[in-house]
């Protein structure tokens, strides 16, 4: 599969703690994004992360890039409870038949505590 | 600017009827992709559309086909119903005619057949 992994499945956290999510995957990759899905709702895009990228920051999102261990962490940095979610990253491949297609992990479902 | 917007939110449906889901895209994106979100499998590609071309498409069977109309507008149909189909149906579009960069997605439309 060309799927990413998330790890952990689940983190549970209190408000203004930090959480990291980690990603792996396992084919050449064009881009990796994160995403977060409010309960049955739609997905939203987070951040964009490109191959020739090792980091890449937005507002309390931090996220890195290591395409020699195929491997991308996302960090929130004083988290709140506003941020419970689930958290999925997706990888875009670099090439053939599957450009232009998405490959989604499971996601790491994220719970603050006030 | 308007949002993606999936119709209808919710239906039910029972095994052997066909279902058809709609999608607006954003005003100005050309590229429409669908992605089905289940408990056990995750979220899983359909297809995707641009200039009313299917320029990639899943592995799910022939019973799952969309299309998209001049105005970039896109419907997915899923015909002889199984339960197995009950899911959450995500349409996304894009600006990006390569399909590298983020995805917007849509509220998406809740099918549970019986």
């Amino acid at each position: 599969s060309q799927q990413g992994e998330e790890d952990p499945q689940a983190l549970s956290i209190q408000e203004g703690e930090n959480a990291t999510m980690n990603c792996s995957y396992k084919t050449s990759i064009n881009n990796l994004q994160w995403y977060r899905q409010n309960s049955g709702r739609g997905l939203v895009h987070l951040i964009l992360i490109r191959s020739n990228e090792r980091e890449k920051h937005s507002g309390r999102l931090r996220v890195t890039l290591d395409t020699s261990k195929k491997s991308s962490s996302l960090l929130i940095t004083a988290s709140r409870a506003a941020d419970t979610a689930s958290y999925f990253c997706a990888t875009m491949a670099d090439r053939g038949s599957t450009l232009g297609r998405l490959y989604f992990g499971r996601g790491t479902q994220l719970t603050v505590w006030p | 600017k308007a949002g993606v917007t999936q119709t209808p939110r919710y239906l039910i449906k029972t095994r052997g009827q066909q279902v058809t889901l709609s999608c607006s895209p954003i005003s100005g994106h050309r590229s429409v992709s669908w992605y089905q979100q289940t408990p056990g499998q995750g979220l899983q590609f359909l297809f995707e559309y641009f200039s009313e071309t299917q320029r990639n498409k899943g592995n799910f069977p022939g019973r799952f086909s969309g299309r998209q109309f001049s105005n970039s507008r896109s419907e997915m149909n899923v015909s002889t119903l199984e339960l197995g189909d009950s899911a959450l149906y995500l349409c996304a579009s894009s600006p990006y005619t390569g399909g590298t960069g983020e995805l917007f997605f849509g509220e998406g439309s809740r099918l549970t057949v019986l």
